[in-house]
């Protein structure tokens, strides 16, 4: 069985400094991992994926996020907050198979304080 | 990028009229598509796996009466709230996986439809 937590329901940062949004997962066959971002009233947009490639993932607006194994974490950073990053992001968890089945995470609410 | 077309955005009923919400990929075909529901400050919750051809797959608890699924072509599936509530109000997003990418879980979303039921 899979599962994915998000261990802060919401961040406030400063705008400039660091941000760190975390995911710990668990799974039983070699995980997919994903960021998605969600603005007010909008859908959701792939932030980054990991998918067994290199650990260190990059993504869009300057977020990456680290997979390692031996903590079940995937957890999102960027080093200088914008305003613009306000929003919801949720990890999610797909285990690589033919019945692959998607585990959302509850969601982080970033907050930028000006 | 893959694009995922939803509308309406938003949509207001009255209580006992039908709604339908769709959901386009508009460049790719789309052989499974999801319909998920969110609740104010939530994450989403999938309501049902959509397959071209076949029926709609429900999650437990997700009335397939009430939540009509249709997906009758590769681009193109349609969700119904049928006899809406107040209680039916709420945020509604599809999603889809690409052909080639479906193995690692990658989804592409619409914009989300907010029904409000009156």
């Amino acid at each position: 069985a899979q599962s994915v937590t998000q261990l802060d329901s919401h961040v406030s940062v400063s705008e400039g400094t660091p941000v760190l949004l975390r995911c710990n997962y668990s799974s039983s066959y070699s995980p997919s991992l994903f960021w998605y971002v969600q603005h007010p009233n909008k859908g959701l947009q792939l932030l980054l994926k990991y998918t067994s490639a290199a650990t260190l993932v990059k993504g869009i607006n300057g977020f990456e996020a680290e997979f390692k194994k031996s903590e079940t974490s995937f957890h999102l950073t960027k080093p200088s907050a914008h305003m613009s990053d306000a929003a919801e992001y949720f990890c999610v968890v797909s285990e690589r198979s033919s019945a692959s089945k998607i585990i959302f995470g509850s969601g982080t609410r970033l907050s930028i304080r000006p | 990028g893959a694009v995922v077309s939803q509308h309406p955005s938003w949509v207001i009923c009255k209580s006992g009229t039908s709604v339908k919400i769709e959901c386009r990929s508009l460049d790719f075909q789309a052989t499974t598509m999801f319909w998920y529901r969110q609740f104010p400050k939530q994450s989403l919750m999938l309501m049902a796996t959509s397959n071209e051809g076949s029926k709609a797959t429900y999650e437990q608890g997700v009335e397939k009466d009430k939540f009509l699924i249709n997906h009758a072509s590769l681009t193109l599936s349609t969700l119904t709230v049928t006899s809406a509530h107040p209680e039916d109000s709420s945020f509604y997003i599809c999603s889809a996986s690409v052909p080639g990418l479906a193995g690692t879980g990658e989804l592409f979303f619409g914009e989300g439809s907010r029904l409000t039921v009156l």
